[in-house]
């Protein structure tokens, strides 16, 4: 079971924006601010997109977004476009050098 | 530019030891910082971290699979070994190998190993 919350599934039509929202349900997570969120294509390795809540790595295009609020943390994509559409999953550092995952969101451009 | 590799058996029988090696290059597991890991994900589930080694040797584990899961480095050889003992069906998944500096967020993945547990 695990700690962090995401829906199961979203959709946006291209040129939209879509937020995915990542909800800790456990305590043992305890708000660090190390939360990090990952794209994987069917078939491929995920993909770190956005790592320390909103810092974006080298490449990654400035549609994609990371904040958090309270216990919940989210990645936007604006401008959807049909190579967005895949898996979306966020992790969150738990503390004593451990991590955890949210379940997962397939993304779909419609 | 810094790539991860792992490699194993592909098919293990229930109760065996799986031993997976991640070889990587572009990093030193002897800088300050530098850590290696493990994440796997069974078919169609999500994503779950298992361990990490960093280059003072210090390894850490998922708390549920604590027992089952050893993390060891070699640095002269620059791979990272998994062992996972009384392997079951349910740890049927693709094994990947990660990059990660302090606990920021795992920035670099291997293509990952798929694993099958079946008699």
């Amino acid at each position: 079971q695990s700690a962090l919350t995401q829906p199961r599934s979203v959709s946006g039509s291209p040129g939209q924006s879509v937020t995915i929202s990542c909800t800790e349900t456990s305590s043992d997570v305890g708000g660090y601010n190390y939360v990090s969120w990952y794209q994987q294509h069917p078939g491929k390795a995920p993909k770190l997109m956005i790592y320390d809540v909103r810092k974006r790595p080298s490449g990654v295009p400035d549609r994609f977004s990371g904040s958090k609020s309270d216990n919940t943390a989210s990645l936007t994509i604006s401008g959807l476009q049909p190579e967005d559409e895949a898996d979306y999953y966020c992790c969150s550092y738990a503390g004593s050098y451990t991590w955890v995952f949210g379940g997962g969101t397939k993304l779909t451009v419609l | 530019q810094i790539t991860l590799k792992e490699s194993g058996p592909t098919v293990v029988k229930p109760t065996e030891t799986l031993t997976l090696t991640c070889t990587f290059s572009g990093v030193s597991l002897s800088t300050s910082g530098v850590g290696v890991g493990w994440i796997r994900q069974p078919p169609g589930k999500a994503l779950e971290w298992l361990a990490v080694i960093y280059w003072d040797d210090d390894g850490h584990y998922s708390p549920s699979l604590k027992k089952k899961v050893t993390i060891t480095k070699d640095t002269s050889k620059n791979q990272v070994v998994l062992s996972m003992t009384n392997m079951d069906p349910v740890d049927t998944a693709t094994y990947y190998c990660v990059h990660i500096e302090l606990v920021s967020a795992f920035h670099i993945w291997g293509q990952g190993t798929m694993v099958t547990v079946s008699s």
